[in-house]
């Protein structure tokens, strides 16, 4: 079985400053894992994945993602935070079949 | 359609109410999913289509929902005698592949309210 833990419901970060969101997993097989990036009102949105290839994951709008196996973590960085950040962020794993489960979301605020 | 289109977008029922909701997926792919996604909370999987075969219907959460694709294309997603606990945004994704490295793109979501 698989489960994902996000640390933080609310996390605030200064513009410009390092966003960094904690994901942690936990899983029977070895893991697909996923980001995801929800606005208000709209679909989900792949931001990156880890498909046990290279463990950097670099993703879109200047994200990216380091697996960590010994840590069994998947946390999310970005630089420099831009105000075009602020939304919802899930982290999701996979064991390989058609389900992906999602942890509970962490909203990114921006402060100018 | 350029990408997974959903409707409606909004639905108020009132209990005991049946309703329908529609998804389109982005055209040619073979695999459809539907999720629930309450408030505050992430999404949580319901069920998956390959073209029209409903291959996985463990996450449906009792026997009031039901799916279906009777085309292999658009799928509805039918919750009969809707209780208040329905209340949440099904949110539909399509895919090329049944395989979780292949992305899912989701449509905006259906939000229904159960007065």
């Amino acid at each position: 079985a698989q489960s994902v833990t996000q640390l933080g419901s609310h996390v605030s970060v200064s513009e410009g400053a390092l966003v960094l969101l904690r994901c942690n997993y936990s899983s029977s097989v070895p893991p697909y894992l996923f980001w995801y990036v929800q606005y208000p009102n709209q679909g989900l949105q792949l931001l990156l994945k880890y498909t046990s290839a290279a463990t950097l994951v670099k993703g879109i709008n200047g994200f990216e993602a380091e697996f960590k196996k010994s840590e069994t973590s998947f946390h999310l960085t970005k630089p420099s935070a831009h105000m075009s950040d602020a939304a919802e962020y899930f982290c999701a794993v996979s064991g390989g079949d058609d389900k992906i489960i999602f942890g509970k979301g962490t909203r990114l605020h921006i402060l100018p | 359609g350029a990408g997974v289109s959903q409707s409606p977008r909004y639905k108020v029922a009132k209990r005991g109410q049946d309703v329908a909701l529609r998804c389109d997926p982005i055209s040619g792919h073979v695999s459809l999913f539907w999720y629930q996604q309450a408030l505050g909370q992430g999404p949580e999987f319901l069920t998956y289509f390959q073209n029209e075969a409903q291959l996985d219907k463990s996450g449906l959460p009792s026997d009031r929902f039901f799916a279906e694709r009777p085309e292999g294309s658009v799928s509805t997603l039918k919750i009969q005698r809707t209780q208040q606990e329905d209340s949440a945004v099904y949110l539909c994704a399509s895919s090329s592949s049944g395989q979780p490295r292949v992305e899912q793109f989701f449509g905006p979501g259906t939000r229904l309210t159960v007065l």
